[in-house]
């Protein structure tokens, strides 16, 4: 059953630094998103994908995030100044339509 | 503006014992109604999605049902391996889910 992958599972990081987390959608898929989870928090949206642009993002999603395909396949959320405050699993979700969406199974980022 | 409130936050069984879990949601037009499973330090599993009043899906011990206001997620003969927290989520009028809190199941041998 085809499924969606996410690198790294765990990342740890210094304050300031820049991150890469990617994400291998479901081959057929067409839209994108990226969601936060806080410890012991709802899941949160971040950010919407489709046709190679941003459809959609929340008040998180600010000038310190950004995403793009780059390769047609792979789907990556940058931060570029880590915060404490971003500490959080991060989960890529794809879909078909523009209604299910299939998770995969996080980046649990750290910034200390 | 849409909210999904889920209920109880926390329910603990015998194994065996079968029980229901709610969600209830205030959303500007249903455009589906999904159920989640996630284990600890994992992502959402897809479990369900409902679309209509009225509609019922079933998976093993899983049956999710919809009203026009809420929805249940009803566990049959719960095994210790159906321990984990469940997710309600709806989307928004951008299809962006918006999730409940969860309720964590904890199914005792």
């Amino acid at each position: 059953e085809p499924e969606v992958t996410q690198t790294p599972s765990h990342q740890v990081t210094q304050m300031g630094q820049e991150v890469i987390l990617r994400c291998v959608p479901i081959s057929n898929h067409l839209y994108f998103y990226w969601y936060r989870q806080i410890l012991g928090q709802k899941v949160e949206f971040l950010v919407s994908f489709y046709n190679n642009e941003i459809s959609e993002k929340s008040e998180i999603f600010d000038d310190q995030f950004s995403v793009e395909r780059p390769d047609g396949s792979n789907f990556t959320l940058k931060i570029r100044s880590t915060k404490l405050e971003d500490s959080a699993m991060y989960f890529c979700a794809t879909g078909q339509g523009s209604y299910e969406q299939y998770f995969g199974p996080g980046t649990r980022l750290t910034v200390t | 503006e849409d909210q999904v409130t889920q209920s109880p936050e926390a329910l603990r069984l015998q194994e065996g014992e079968s029980s229901s879990l709610n969600c209830s949601y205030t959303v500007s037009g249903l455009r589906g109604l999904f159920w989640y499973r996630q284990d600890p330090g994992k992502g959402p599993e897809f479990l369900f999605t409902l679309y209509s009043a009225g509609e019922e899906k079933e998976k093993e011990r899983l049956k999710a049902t919809l009203t026009k206001k809420e929805s249940f997620l009803h566990i049959t003969a719960p095994k210790p391996e159906d321990s984990a927290t469940y997710l309600c989520a709806v989307p928004d009028s951008s299809y962006k889910l918006i999730f409940g809190s969860g309720t964590r199941l904890l199914v005792r041998p």
